[in-house]
Order: structure tokens, then sequence, then C-alpha cells
């Protein structure tokens, strides 16, 4: 069965940093690609990064240069290491796993996210 | 970066049918994938590649992409669909998932 549980959430001080984990299990996360989500409260859901299974990692421009995602093969776990933080990064992150859609396209291989974890709550105030 | 429309609430009574639509620049170029959100809780997964469904999503979730509008479509609506969709697309010219703002469908 595949599960993803997050933790590291907590209340942070603006300018902060903040390390979320992502224990993965039924499945290998360096073999598939991931991805990190967030929900401000009340508000809808924003992609923020993603790690492919090669390595290669991408970021919203909201949090280009001051998030890093990355992972433990080890561990079977992910990261996501938040730094400089601000009161509007304040979101429940979810880790996801991605997969391929089937349906070729002009545009490229799509992606969606299959799996999602429970959530973080990460609150940025002074 | 690309940018999906949705209409903030739809409304309908038990027994018929929800349409939830998702609008962007030729999204029927697109792959699109829907999830259900209810409050507190993660999101799933109902829709995915413009109309499959995973296992264990109801066949009265369907979906339809063409133009620049997808559909996900919800016949016989139940008290239990009422929730949050979300409509998502991956751009691979930027290696980004975009979502839609999300619908929040209200059984009366």
């Amino acid at each position: 069965e595949v599960q993803l549980v997050e933790s590291g959430g907590g209340l942070v001080q603006p300018g902060g940093s903040l390390r979320l984990s992502c224990a993965a299990s039924g499945f290998t996360v360096s073999s598939n690609y991931m991805s990190w989500v967030r929900q401000a409260p009340g508000k809808g859901l924003e992609w923020v990064s993603v790690i492919y299974s090669g390595g290669s990692t991408y970021y919203a421009d909201s949090v280009k240069g001051r998030f890093t995602i990355s992972r433990d093969n080890s561990k079977n776990t992910l990261y996501l290491q938040m730094n400089s933080l601000r009161a509007e990064d304040t979101a429940v992150y979810y880790c996801a796993r991605l997969s391929a859609a089937g349906r070729p396209t002009p545009t490229g291989t799509s992606y969606y996210f299959d799996y999602w974890g429970q959530g973080t709550l990460v609150t940025v105030s002074s | 970066s690309y940018v999906l429309t949705q209409p903030p609430s739809v409304s309908v009574a038990p027994g018929q049918t929800a349409r939830i639509t998702c609008g962007g620049n030729n999204i029927g170029s697109k792959s699109v994938h829907w999830y259900q959100q209810k409050p507190g809780q993660a999101p799933v997964l109902v829709v995915y590649d413009d109309s499959d469904r995973p296992s264990g999503i109801p066949e009265r979730f369907s979906g339809s992409n063409s133009g620049n509008t997808a559909t996900l479509t919800i016949s016989r609506v139940e008290a239990g669909d009422e929730a949050d969709y979300y409509c998502q697309v991956w751009d691979s010219s930027s290696d980004q998932g975009v979502f839609g703002g999300g619908t929040k469908l209200t059984v009366l």
C-alpha cells in the first residue's frame, strides 16, 4: 500500500528556516517523480516543486531561490528545505507522487498527482 | 505561465448533474486532471487524462476536454459529493504543475 507521511511543520518567524520531510512506503521515491504542493488557509492548491527520478528539480517562481527539494534514497524520504520564510508561505504542505498520463499530447507528457500525504502545517509569524 | 480558470462555486440539487468547467488557452491540447478535496482532508484524484477514473472512483464522475474548456461532470449528485474540486495540468514547457483556482460544489 502506498503511503506518504509528512512531518516537520510548525511555527517559525519570518526570515527563518524549516525542513519538511515526507516518508514514503509502498514504492521507491527515487524511481518516481515527487512534488510538494501547498495550500494557504482558505485558499486553493499551489504547486511548489518537483524532483524527477533523474534528479532534476524545478520550482514555482514564488519559492525559487528560497526552497530546495531533495531526497534521501536510503531513507526513501522526500524533503523540502525552506529558507527566508515569509508570512505568505503559511500553508499546509502536501507531498505527492506524480504519475505520467497515458494520452500523448502535442504539448508533451502530462503528469498528475496520484497519491498525497495528509499534509503538515507551516505557520510563519512573529 | 499557463492559467486555468474555474468558477468559484456550483450548486446542484441531489440526483441532478453537476458540471464544473476549467478554462485555459487551447486546453484541449493538454491532458487535464481533477481532484476532490473535502474539508480538512488531502486532495483525492477523481479523473486523470481528461476522462479516466482511478480505481474506486464511481462511474458517476466523468470528464471531457476540447477547445478551451475541460469539464468535470458528476451525475446523480449525492450529498457526499459536496467538496472543492480542482483541475490541473502539467506545463511541460516550464516543468511546473498548474492548478485551477478551485470550485466549491454545494449540494442543495
